[in-house]
């Protein structure tokens, strides 16, 4: 998988909107941008992902930039049960079937 | 439908002891996945397998370790002669076939080993 930026840590106050940037400035046509997350002591989590187009689901957002090489994960009121490690993985054909993770974004939910 | 569940949840070896980490699949799913995550570290890809196959063992360490993932039954992580560097949390993954650019995976909880 290309390699992904992300901060290593980000603070939100509940009931605000969270935004997690992701770098990828060497993304190429074919790669999909994936993005889980890790809640404390458990396993990771499917959030989102996207190629081209800006996708909504229930859980967040993922705004693409026009040139794909970066991306921003959007938590649009985090709760503090949204406290948790955020990755932004890249996946295209030659990664196989691995998931390669970074080190991710923590993210601090603060009542 | 049940998750992907995992088995023990917390396990405490002693050096040179064995350990045995279970992964049962989602219902209809035929293919597994392992990954380890060190104490504050993020997670490294293991050992990719198919009933009966193993398809990419490219994380595996050389020596010691061994999985398995036979017709019928949970798919095996083994751990020979554990050293206390192999303390961290084992994940499994599932999926119903090779994993799509588009398509999610499936983790467990994860078994927390601990060598004491």
């Amino acid at each position: 998988d290309a390699k992904t930026t992300q901060p290593n840590s980000m603070e939100s106050n509940e009931e605000e909107p969270v935004h997690l940037p992701c770098n990828h400035s060497t993304i190429s046509g074919t790669d999909y941008i994936h993005w889980y997350r890790q809640l404390p002591s458990q396993g990771p989590e499917y959030v989102i992902h996207g190629l081209t187009s800006n996708v909504n689901n229930r859980m967040a957002s993922l705004a693409i930039a026009e040139d794909r090489k970066s991306s921003t994960l959007i938590l649009h009121r985090a709760t503090l049960r949204d406290a948790a490690v955020y990755y932004c993985i890249l996946r295209d054909e030659a990664a196989g079937n691995k998931l390669t993770f970074g080190g991710g974004t923590r993210v601090l939910v603060k009542p | 439908n049940a998750g992907v569940m995992q088995n023990p949840r917390h396990l405490v070896r002693r050096r040179g002891q064995e350990a045995r980490l279970r992964c049962s699949p989602m219902k209809g799913h035929s293919h597994v996945y392992w990954y380890r995550q060190l104490p504050e570290e993020g997670l490294k890809f293991m050992v990719y397998l198919q009933k009966e196959n193993i398809i990419d063992e490219s994380g595996m360490p050389k020596e010691r370790f061994s999985a398995e993932f036979p017709k019928e039954g949970p798919s095996i992580l083994r751990i020979q002669q554990v050293v206390r560097g192999d303390s961290a949390a084992y994940f499994c993954a599932s999926s119903p076939g090779p994993w799509r650019l588009r398509t999610e995976a499936f983790f467990g909880q994860g078994t927390r080993l601990t060598v004491v």
